[in-house]
C-alpha cells in the first residue's frame, strides 16, 4: 500500500516569490493537514482539507494557502516568501476518527535564500 | 489553547538501558494522545493513539502510559536501532480543534 506522497523533496527558493507544494494522500484517506516543522518551533499545523474544502487552520498568515481535489490530492502554495519560511513541510493524511491518526508523508525542504 | 512540553529534550542512553520519556499536556478536552517518532530526513512515523487516563499501550520495546496530566513513553532494554526523535501530540475535542499540537520532541540516542 503506498504512503504520503510529497513532491518535490527539496525546493530552493529566493525571497519575495511563491512556491507551490504537493500532497498524494494514501488511496481512501480524504483528510489531508499539512505541517509546518522548524527546529525552533517544532511541528505546527498550517490546515486540514476534507472533500475540498478547508476545514481546520492554524494560526499561520494569509500568505499560506492550500487546496484539495476531487481526487484528494492537495496542494500547498505560500506567495511572497520569506526567510523565515525555510522550513520542512509535512503533509499527513487520515480516516477522520480512525485510531492510528495521521500517517505522514516524508516532507518537502523548503530554502529561501 | 492547547500545549504539550516534552522531557527530556535528548536523552543518551546505552544500549539495554531502560529509561522513561515524559509528556506534559493541557488540553480543552482530550479526544486522544498520540506518540509518533521521527527518524533524521522523514516524516513522524505513528507508534500509539491514547484516549483516556489509565491506559496502556505496547509495541516491541515501548509502552505509552496516560494520566489526566501526562504520558510517559517507557523503553525496555533499548538497542541502537531505537534512536529517534519520539514525538508526542494530542487533539482536543470541540469544533475547530480537530488538529493535532505536538511538543518539540525528546532526541534519543541509544549507544551500542
Amino acid at each position: 500500500k503506498a504512503g504520503v506522497t510529497q513532491t518535490p523533496r527539496y525546493l530552493i527558493k529566493t525571497r519575495g516569490q511563491q512556491v507551490t507544494l504537493s500532497c498524494s494522500p494514501i488511496s481512501g484517506h480524504r483528510s489531508v493537514s499539512w505541517y509546518q516543522q522548524t527546529p525552533g518551533q517544532g511541528l505546527q499545523f498550517l490546515f486540514e482539507y476534507f472533500s475540498e474544502t478547508q476545514r481546520n487552520k492554524g494560526n499561520f498568515p494569509g500568505r499560506f494557502s492550500g487546496r484539495q481535489f476531487s481526487n484528494s490530492r492537495s496542494e500547498m502554495n505560500v506567495s511572497t516568501l520569506e526567510l523565515g519560511d525555510s522550513a520542512l513541510y509535512l503533509c499527513a493524511s487520515r480516516i477522520i476518527g480512525a485510531d492510528y491518526g495521521y500517517t505522514f508523508g516524508s516532507g518537502t525542504r523548503l530554502t529561501v535564500v | 489553547e492547547d500545549q504539550v512540553t516534552q522531557s527530556p529534550e535528548a536523552l543518551r542512553l546505552q544500549e539495554g538501558e531502560s529509561s522513561s520519556l515524559n509528556c506534559s499536556y493541557t488540553v480543552s478536552g482530550l479526544r486522544g494522545l498520540f506518540w509518533y517518532r521521527q527518524d533524521p530526513g522523514k516524516g513522524p512515523e505513528f507508534l500509539f493513539t491514547l484516549y483516556s487516563a489509565g491506559e496502556e499501550k505496547e509495541k516491541e520495546r515501548l509502552k505509552a502510559t496516560l494520566t489526566k496530566k501526562e504520558s510517559f513513553l517507557h523503553i525496555t532494554a533499548p538497542k541502537p536501532e531505537d534512536s529517534a526523535t519520539y514525538l508526542c501530540a494530542v487533539m482536543g475535542s470541540g469544533f475547530g480543534n480537530e488538529k493535532l499540537t505536538f511538543g518539540t520532541g525528546t532526541r534519543l540516542t541509544i549507544i551500542p
